[in-house]
C-alpha cells in the first residue's frame, strides 16, 4: 500500500502557483519524497524529490515540513499542460521501488 | 532521442497467446523496471533488474517472465495471455539503487494490449 495520502483532485486558475499537498506521516529516516507526475496516456514523469530540505527546480518547488510527515509540492505558474495526475510517494531502501497511491488529479483551468 | 523506449506501442492479441514486450534506455542506467497500470489507473510495479539481475519479483503469475540480455534492456514475455492481462505497461530505468543512491526513474511511453 501507498504510504502517503493525497487529496483526489484539485483546480487551479492557469497562471497561478498550484500548490498540492501530501501526508506521509509514516515515512522513515532513510526515505525520500518523490514526485512524479502522468499526463493523460503518458508514461509517469518525474518532477522533483528531496529527503529533509526544501528542493527547487525548473519545473516545481518542493517544501517538507520540519518534521517531514507532510509535504507540498508548488507549481508556480501552472499552464494548461500542467493538467495530469501528480503522484506523492515515498520511497528508499535496497529497492528503489516506487509504490504509487491514487495521486492528486489537477485540472488547470484556463 | 528516446530515453526509455517500448515496443510495440500498442498490442492486441487473443487470449491464450504469448506475446513479448521489448524496452531499451539509453541513459546509461543500470536498473530497469516493468509496471502495470490497469484499467483503474493504478500503477503497481511488477519486476526489477540492476545490472541483469532480477532484485524485485512483485507477486507477478510465472506466465510474466523478464529478461535482461544486458543493461539497456529488459523485455516482458507473457505466456498463455487472460483477459485480466489487459493493461498498459511502463518500462522504467534509473541510475543505481540502495540507500544513499536514490535516483529517479524515467518512464517509457507505455504499451497498451488488449487481450480479445
Amino acid at each position: 500500500d501507498a504510504k502517503t495520502t493525497q487529496p483526489p483532485s484539485m483546480d487551479c486558475a492557469e497562471g497561478r502557483a498550484a500548490n498540492l499537498p501530501c501526508n506521509h506521516s509514516t515515512i522513515s529516516g532513510n526515505e525520500y519524497v518523490y514526485w512524479y507526475r502522468q499526463i493523460h496516456s503518458q508514461g509517469p514523469q518525474y518532477i522533483i524529490h528531496g529527503l529533509k530540505n526544501n528542493e527547487t527546480n525548473e519545473m516545481a518547488s518542493l517544501i517538507i515540513t520540519e518534521d517531514r510527515k507532510s509535504s507540498t509540492l508548488i507549481l508556480p505558474h501552472a499552464t494548461l499542460r500542467d493538467t495530469a495526475v501528480y503522484y506523492c510517494i515515498v520511497t528508499g531502501g535496497a529497492t528503489n521501488k516506487l509504490i504509487f497511491g491514487t495521486g492528486t488529479l489537477l485540472a488547470v483551468q484556463p | 532521442d528516446t530515453a526509455v523506449s517500448q515496443t510495440p506501442k500498442y498490442l492486441v492479441t487473443q487470449m491464450g497467446n504469448d506475446k513479448s514486450i521489448k524496452c531499451e534506455q539509453n541513459l546509461g542506467h543500470d536498473t530497469m523496471y516493468w509496471y502495470k497500470q490497469d484499467s483503474k489507473k493504478f500503477l503497481k510495479i511488477m519486476f526489477s533488474y540492476n545490472n541483469k539481475e532480477l532484485i524485485i519479483n512483485e507477486t507477478v503469475p510465472n506466465r510474466f517472465s523478464p529478461k535482461s540480455p544486458d543493461k539497456a534492456h529488459l523485455n516482458l514475455h507473457i505466456n498463455s495471455l487472460e483477459l485480466g492481462d489487459s493493461a498498459v505497461y511502463f518500462c522504467a530505468s534509473s541510475q543505481g539503487i540502495g540507500t544513499g543512491t536514490n535516483q529517479p526513474q524515467h518512464f517509457g511511453d507505455g504499451t497498451r494490449l488488449s487481450i480479445l
